[in-house]
């Protein structure tokens, strides 16, 4: 039932380590997203992807690269991590892009780098 | 410049009172959407609340109520007869950008807190 579904909920890697995060919604939905919470609890979007094609990459660092292998899932893969990407990484989606489309997240990925 | 500001980062509310929090919001386009979320200490983002910029009419869900004020930029949550259960950040988004290449942009938070 869940809606959308991100694996795995905590990473605990040391640093120059590469690690990635899966997502997968069921809603049907065209569009994922994904966003970075700071340890201040800010939220920002990083990529989002609109039936496999990239959108918008919002000036984030080449080491983070994510893939979409169908318009269900998208992967965030993250190499040579720094202790600055510790953060909580969601993933969402929304059926369209514009209008009044309503993203609904997945719970989660809490990145810690040591 | 910050696009959404929310000025409360943290309230403190008696149970069954209700709540409002700020929220006022920055863009020069015609056509926007503001979203609230509720973010519990379990992490995850829960929707609660959509606004139009062209709604005539606040919206509502449940105990949620939108206050729009479009010639004051702002767009504050009202939750009525708080429980305990709403103790939680609570954040409010603007989308925007162009058509096919939107995104939300998410104020700083507001931490609410319900006393029994």
């Amino acid at each position: 039932d869940t809606a959308v579904s991100q694996t795995p909920k905590y990473l605990v890697t040391q640093m120059g380590n590469d690690k990635s995060i899966k997502c997968e919604q069921n809603l049907g939905h065209d569009t994922m997203y994904w966003y970075k919470q700071d340890s201040k609890k800010f939220l920002k979007i990083m990529f989002s992807y609109n039936n496999k094609e990239l959108i918008i990459n919002e000036t984030v660092p080449n080491r983070f690269s994510p893939k979409s292998p169908d318009k269900a899932h998208l992967n965030l893969h993250i190499n040579s991590l720094e202790l600055g990407d510790s953060a909580v990484y969601f993933c969402a989606s929304s059926l369209l892009q514009g209008a009044a489309d309503t993203q609904y997240f997945g719970p989660g990925t809490r990145l810690t780098v040591l | 410049a910050q696009k959404i500001t929310q000025t409360q980062p943290g309230m403190f509310v008696q149970e069954k009172e209700a709540v409002t929090l700020d929220c006022t919001y920055d863009t020069s386009d015609p056509s926007y959407g503001l979203f609230w979320y509720k973010q519990p200490s379990s992490g995850e983002m829960i929707f609660l609340i959509y606004q139009g910029s062209y709604d005539q009419q606040n919206a509502t869900e449940g105990r949620y109520s939108l206050n729009f004020q479009k010639a004051r930029k702002s767009a504050n949550l009202v939750i009525s007869a708080s429980q305990l259960g709403d103790s939680a950040m609570y954040f409010c988004a603007m989308r925007e950008g162009q058509q096919g290449a939107q995104k939300l942009v998410f104020g700083q938070g507001t931490r609410l807190t319900i006393n029994p």
